[in-house]
Formats: C-alpha cells, structure tokens, sequence
C-alpha cells in the first residue's frame, strides 16, 4: 500500500509570495495526481504527471520518479489560491485497478 | 464538456434506513469510481468500474455496500443499512482511460448523515 506524505499541512503566505508545496510517496507509480478543493467546493484537477515538469499559468508542477518525490509550485499567489491542495497517487496496475491513495491535503492561505 | 453529476447533494437519514447515490460521468470515459470522504480526512476509494465491470471492491463493505454500474455508463451506490460512521461525502469521479494515464474528474458529492 502507498503512503503518501504532502508537507507542509498548513500553510499562509502573503500575496505575491512563490508557494512550494512537496509530496512524497512509498511505492512506484504510473501517475501523481494534484488536486484542488475550495471549502465547501468540489475537486478539481490541476495536473497529471508520470514524469518531468507541466505548467498551466501559474501553477508548476514537478515530479522526480527515482526519488519518488513531487512539488507543487504557484507563482505570484492570489487569495483565490487560498485552497486545499492535495497529492494522489495511482499505482502500478496490470489488471487495470488504479484507484487513487491521497495525501492528507495542505491548507493554502494567501493573505491579500 | 458537461462535468460529473451526482445526486443527491444531501441526504439525512437514520441508522439502519437504506440510501442510494447516483453517479452520471462525463460521456465517455471508460472509468468510474466511488471514494468516501470522512470529515478531516482524504478520500478512500470503494470501487472501480471499467466500463460495466468491477475492476477493484476490495475496500468496499460488501455486508452492507453495494454498486453497479449499468450499460458502462451511469451508476449507483447503496447502502443498506446505514451505521452512524458511514456519515461521510461519497464522491463519484470519472477518467476517460484510467488515472493512471488520463486526469479525474469528480463530481460535487454526496453529503450523507447518518442519525
């Protein structure tokens, strides 16, 4: 069973501020997850990656395979970026069953 | 692209009542699954459809949890009877191939209270 570790839990920062959120996992993987929940809201994805470095706006999102390692960067945070964010992992499956294990979520505040 | 839907959002009931969700999502996607979210915690799966069949229960109380998943397409999630600790959100999300290869997408959720 995968463990998955995200750092820090809780997290306020000032508007503007680089925000890096980490996650480490146990067991390889075909896929890292990040996720997004606003209080009271749904989740949302932000990305998928098996390898390498995605970008979407502000967001980056890192993922170190042999060091079984992610990050979550957000540049020039917002207060709308004031969420949960949450890592997932899905596992190596020959019989298809890839169900997520999550982390345990950091909350974002951005102070404006 | 219209999003996953779930109903109802909300749902009190008593112990031992019996309760059901519905899961529609998005068109398409080969994938579906059904996670319980308890206050302050993440997410823990209870199964996985591929298409119309059970890929992974194994997590799911099966003495009182029951899912289908009719035609490959929408789905339903049963509880019968309900205990005090199943009050929790379920989810219901959808991937087009897989989460290991395509994102998820999930729905709002169901709220459940068990009195």
């Amino acid at each position: 069973k995968n463990e998955v570790e995200q750092s820090p839990q809780n997290l306020t920062a000032q508007e503007g501020e680089f925000i890096t959120i980490n996650c480490s996992y146990s067991v390889g993987i075909s896929a890292l997850h990040w996720l997004q929940q606003h209080p009271g809201g749904g989740i949302v994805s932000l990305f998928m990656l098996s390898s390498g470095k995605k970008k979407h706006g502000r967001l980056i999102a890192t993922i170190n395979i042999q060091e079984k390692h992610s990050s979550l960067h957000i540049t020039a945070s917002h207060p709308r970026d004031s969420a949960v964010y949450i890592c997932a992992v899905a596992p190596y499956s020959g019989g298809g069953a890839d169900g997520l294990t999550f982390g345990k979520g950091t909350h974002l505040i951005i102070q404006p | 692209e219209a999003g996953v839907a779930q109903s109802p959002r909300y749902k009190i009931i008593e112990k031992r009542q019996s309760v059901a969700f519905w899961c529609n999502p998005i068109s398409g996607h080969a994938t579906l699954y059904w996670y319980q979210q308890i206050l302050g915690q993440g997410p823990k799966l209870l199964i996985q459809f591929q298409n119309n069949g059970v890929v992974d229960d194994s997590q799911l109380p099966k003495d009182r949890f029951s899912a289908e998943r009719l035609k490959g397409v929408d789905s339903t999630l049963k509880i019968q009877p309900a205990k005090l600790e199943d009050s929790a959100v379920y989810l219901c999300a959808s991937s087009l191939y897989g989460l290991g290869a395509t994102e998820a997408f999930f729905g709002q959720g169901t709220r459940l209270t068990v009195v």
